[in-house]
């Protein structure tokens, strides 16, 4: 079975920080897909990136970047320069090749002081 | 293009009746899941549909069941209704096809909340 681990439930920085949300997968496949999400108040999952289990190479877009490592199962979050428009509940999730089924982590919120 | 959307978006019931929730999927998209969430179980998958036929099923009761139409939008029903039946019920299409065993990004409607009493 497959499992993923956010261990912030709550983080809270000032508006311009940075600030990482961490994400740690469990699986014993070697073809697998991770995702973030957000979900802001109105409740909408938002798509933000994937990541397929072959490519380990990080990614950044915009304010935004990833660092997926498989020596710790870990796709880690990284969001550049804060914004109060970035507070939300983010969630990584994870589903192996072929199937649609995603397996959600329970989330971090995270919350921009203005 | 337009996004997934769901109806209704709010709905209280109570207890024992029962419910259907509605959801299309992006235009092409041919795969739909459902998900739950709960405050106290997280995020959890309900089951996927694909060319009317349920492709994949979660852990739940037999009182949820879904079906999908040939115009790739689905249904889902839950009878019976119980207290922790409460729930953002969310949908998801995705472009993945048969005898495509890749997997494709998920895009999530706005959700139903379900409220029982």
């Amino acid at each position: 079975a497959q499992k993923v681990t956010q261990a912030q439930t709550e983080i809270s920085v000032v508006e311009k920080e940075d600030v990482t949300l961490d994400c740690v997968y469990e699986t014993r496949d070697t073809t697998y897909y991770l995702f973030w999400y957000k979900q802001p108040p109105s409740g909408e999952l938002v798509f933000l990136i994937r990541r397929n289990s072959f490519d380990e190479q990080n990614e950044i877009s915009g304010r935004y970047s990833w660092n997926f490592q498989k020596s710790t199962s870990s796709f880690n979050f990284t969001i550049t320069a804060s914004q109060v428009v970035d507070s939300a509940v983010y969630f990584c999730a994870l589903t192996l090749f072929g199937n649609e089924k995603l397996t959600f982590g329970t989330g971090t919120r995270l919350t921009i002081i203005p | 293009k337009a996004g997934v959307t769901q109806t209704p978006r709010y709905l209280i019931k109570t207890r024992g009746q029962q419910v259907t929730l509605s959801c299309s999927p992006i235009s092409g998209h041919r795969s739909v899941s459902w998900y739950q969430q709960t405050p106290g179980q997280g995020l959890q998958f309900l089951f996927e549909y694909f060319s009317e036929t349920q492709r994949n099923k979660g852990n739940f009761p037999g009182r949820f069941s879904g079906r999908q139409f040939s115009n790739s939008r689905s249904e889902m029903n839950v009878s019976t209704l119980e207290l922790g039946d409460s729930a953002l019920y969310l949908c998801a299409s995705s472009s993945a096809g048969t005898g495509w065993r890749g997997t494709d990004t998920q895009y999530f409607g706005p959700g139903t909340r379900l409220t029982v009493l």
